[in-house]
This record gives structure tokens, sequence and C-alpha cells, in this order.
């Protein structure tokens, strides 16, 4: 069975840094992208970043790019999203998603998401 | 940019009927189309993929179509448990992108 298993979501300060974890387990984590998808209250799915199974590839969305850096631990199963400058606009469930890149992108399974709340 | 259109942000269906949900782009049949439904304080979940395709576990009254402008979610026979946000789904070169969701309502 598939599990991801997020952590490390909180509370920050405007312009701060948080790192989420997401341990995976279930599946051969190594053979498959990753993602991170958040959804901000009330709001629907954004996507976030991906990174292909080895770590070489790694994709951003426009908002994010220059202040997110996603990377996994292929040896400890563990997706990582390093999130710095952080805003308001990033307050967000965050969610870990095994993604399907079989004849497109989508996102097989879902973590049960972890929260960030950026306020001051 | 491509952007995916959920004309209806809320759509209501009578017990044991047909429900429609719909998701609009320009050239969208040209794209697999996804859809998740997502419960109150849950995590979304892949409910369809490639226009039709039901992942395992998907019940069959859900099913759905793509061509032209317009991707098509249709539950035949909603039940109480189906309420909840629907979101369409597709990847476009290298960006995902989201419909903004309908609220599916089972009276």
């Amino acid at each position: 069975e598939v599990q991801l298993l997020e952590s490390g979501g909180g509370v920050v300060q405007p312009g701060g840094s948080l790192r989420l974890s997401c341990a995976a387990s279930g599946f051969n984590f190594g053979d498959d992208v990753m993602s991170w998808v958040r959804q901000a209250p009330g709001k629907g799915p954004q996507w976030v970043s991906a990174i292909s199974g080895g770590g070489e590839k790694r994709y951003y969305a426009d908002s994010v790019k220059g202040r997110f850096t996603i990377s996994r631990d292929n040896s400890k199963s563990t997706l990582y999203l390093e999130m710095h400058s952080l805003r308001a606009e990033d307050t967000a469930v965050y969610y870990c998603a095994k993604v399907n890149t079989l004849n497109s992108f989508f996102f097989d399974y879902w973590g049960h998401g972890t929260l960030v709340t950026v306020s001051s | 940019s491509f952007e995916l259109t959920q004309t209806h942000s809320s759509v209501s269906v009578a017990l044991g009927q047909t429900a429609t949900i719909t998701c609009e782009a320009d050239r969208i049949g040209s794209k697999n189309v996804q859809w998740y439904q997502q419960k109150p304080a849950q995590a979304p979940i892949l409910i369809m993929y490639w226009d039709s395709r039901r992942p395992s576990g998907i019940p069959e009254r859900f099913s759905g179509s793509n061509s032209g402008q317009m991707a098509t979610l249709t539950i035949s026979g909603a039940q109480a448990g189906d309420e909840a946000d629907y979101y369409c789904q597709v990847w476009d070169f290298t960006t995902v992108i989201f419909g903004g969701g309908t609220k599916l309502t089972v009276l």
C-alpha cells in the first residue's frame, strides 16, 4: 500500500524559512517522479514543484521559482521542500504526491498534507 | 498560458440521478484530462485519468469524456458519499494546471 506522510509544517513569519519532508513507502520510491502540491484555504490545488526519480530534473511553478527547492533522498525514501522568503500567499496545506508520467503527468497518490501558515 | 475553466462552481443532483461536471479550455481535447475528488478535510484522490480511465477502486458510476473544448465527468446514480469538490487537471508542457473546482451537492 502506497503511503505518503508529510511533516514539517507550522507557523512562520513573512520572510522566514521552513523545510517540509515526506516519508514514502509501499512503492519503489527512486523509480518515480514526486511532486508537491499546495492548497490555500478555500481554494483549489496548485502545483508547486516536481523532481525526477534520480533527482537530476527539477521543475517549479513560477510563483515559487527561486524561493523553493525540491530534493529527495532515495536511500531514505524521503522527499523534501525547502521554502525560503515565505510570503502570506504561501499559506496553504502542502501535499506530497506520487506522479504518474505515463502518457501524461498526474498525481495517483497523495499524502494527508501539512499546513504551512505564514503570518506575523 | 493554458487555463482550465470549470464553469459551474457548484452543481446539485438528486440522489440516484446523473450529475455532469465540465471542464473547458481551448483544445482541451488534445490533452489527457484527469479528475480528482476532494471531500472536506481530506486530500484529493484521483478518480479519472487519461480522460476516461478509472483507477482501481473507483466505482463504475464515474465516467469521463473529452473532446474539442470540453472535458466531462459524469456521475451516474449519484450517492450521498459523492458529495465533494471535483477538480480537473492537465499537464501543459512543463507545468500542471488545475481547474477551479466544482462543488457537488447530492440532494
